[in-house]
This record gives C-alpha cells, sequence and structure tokens, in this order.
C-alpha cells in the first residue's frame, strides 16, 4: 500500500539554524508529493509541493525536491525563524480514489529565540 | 474569495448530546474529507465524500456520520457525544488532479465533558 513515513519529532532549534526534516514514501504509482504546515490552533495550511522526479517545491524559505531514487521529499530551511514553530507533516497523492491524499505522522517544531 | 469553511471553531458539550459540525466551501470541489486529528497530531480519515449524494467511511472507524445534499456543504453528526469523541476535526475539499493538493479548514476542536 501508499505510505509516509517522517522523521520523528518533537524537533527544536534555534533561531537561524538549518533545518531538516525528512520525509520517505512508499507508493504504488508515480505520486504528487506535499509539504502542510500546521500552525497552533489551526487547520493545516499547503506549503510547498512538488509532482514529478527531480522537481523543486519551494515557498517561505523552505524547499524540498522530489527524489525518486530515493523515493524521499525531504523539507529543508536554511535559516528558521521563531514564527516557524508549527507541525509539519508529509503527504502524497495518487490518481484513482477519492482517498488520494496519504498523511505522515507530523513532526513538532520549536524554534527558541 | 474561495475558501473552506468550519464551524464552531471551538464546541464544549455535555455528554448525551447531539452536535453537528458545518464544514462549506466555496471552491466547487467535488470532493470532500473529515479528518479526526488525535493529541498526537498524527490524522485519521473519518470520512470522504466525492460528489452529492455519495459518503464513505475512512480509515478510522467513527461513530459520527456524514451527509452531502449540495456540493458546498459536507456536515458531521454525532448522535450522542462521550468524552472519547474529544478531538480536533479538520474538514478538506479538493478538486481536478492530484498535483493541487487538499484546502483544509481551520478545523473544531470539539471537547465532551
Amino acid at each position: 500500500g501508499n505510505s509516509v513515513t517522517q522523521m520523528e519529532g518533537p524537533v527544536t532549534l534555534s533561531e537561524e539554524a538549518f533545518l531538516t526534516i525528512n520525509c520517505t514514501y512508499t507508493a504504488t504509482g508515480y505520486p504528487s508529493l506535499f509539504w502542510y504546515v500546521q500552525y497552533p490552533g489551526e487547520g493545516l495550511q499547503l506549503l510547498l509541493k512538488a509532482t514529478k522526479a527531480d522537481d523543486k517545491g519551494s515557498n517561505k524559505g523552505f524547499e524540498a525536491t522530489y527524489r525518486k531514487e530515493t523515493t524521499s521529499f525531504h523539507l529543508e530551511k536554511g535559516s528558521v525563524q521563531v514564527s516557524d514553530s508549527a507541525v509539519y507533516f508529509c503527504a502524497l497523492r495518487l490518481e484513482g480514489s477519492a482517498r488520494q491524499l496519504t498523511f505522515g505522522s507530523g513532526t513538532q517544531l520549536t524554534v527558541l529565540p | 474569495e474561495a475558501d473552506i469553511y468550519q464551524t464552531p471553531r471551538y464546541l464544549v458539550i455535555g455528554t448525551g448530546k447531539k452536535i453537528t459540525l458545518e464544514c462549506s466551501q466555496t471552491m466547487g470541489h467535488d470532493k470532500m474529507y473529515w479528518y479526526q486529528q488525535d493529541p498526537g497530531m498524527e490524522l485519521h480519515l473519518i470520512h470522504y465524500s466525492y460528489g452529492v449524494n455519495s459518503t464513505e467511511k475512512g480509515d478510522l472507524s467513527s461513530e459520527s456520520t456524514v451527509s452531502r445534499i449540495r456540493t458546498e456543504h459536507f456536515p458531521l453528526t454525532l448522535e450522542s457525544a462521550r468524552p472519547s469523541h474529544t478531538s480536533q476535526y479538520l474538514c478538506a475539499s479538493s478538486g481536478g488532479a492530484p498535483r493541487y493538493g487538499y484546502t483544509f479548514g481551520s478545523g473544531t476542536r470539539l471537547t465532551v465533558v
């Protein structure tokens, strides 16, 4: 079946540190890949996406590259801010049914000033 | 502005009460979803719909029910609330190809006392 495995949290960093949150996937077919962010008390917001191999998604200083050979979509940011503190979800989506989005378990990020 | 709305944002209710969580979207999306999010952050799909008069149960068994009488509206009902129903409930919608991902509402935080 399809699945997404995320780096376990929580992750605590100091402001301006480099961030990596690992995400690997298993899928039957060629999925689109997503990172969602959930700020405290809110729903999920789409952070970035990539729809085919070697695509790089980017937004708000975050980046992730679709690596088909390693089935990975790691999230990176060069210099985190306190306002980046949130929960980050990696997800994949395939064609074929209404239940298309498969989420990872989420990674809690806390950035300290 | 196209968006997805959930009401109420917060609800505290007594055991045995009937409740309905509202979800509406203005994007004309055919697919809609309900997720339950536990304190550990993980998201569990409890219901989905791929059009009017179409509803299906998700991966996590739930005592709630849903209806889809209009494209834009996907309410979730609990006939008799219990403390075990205390959770965050997130509604989402999608339309078109997988590369577009989902749009989420802000969620309803339900507490049953």
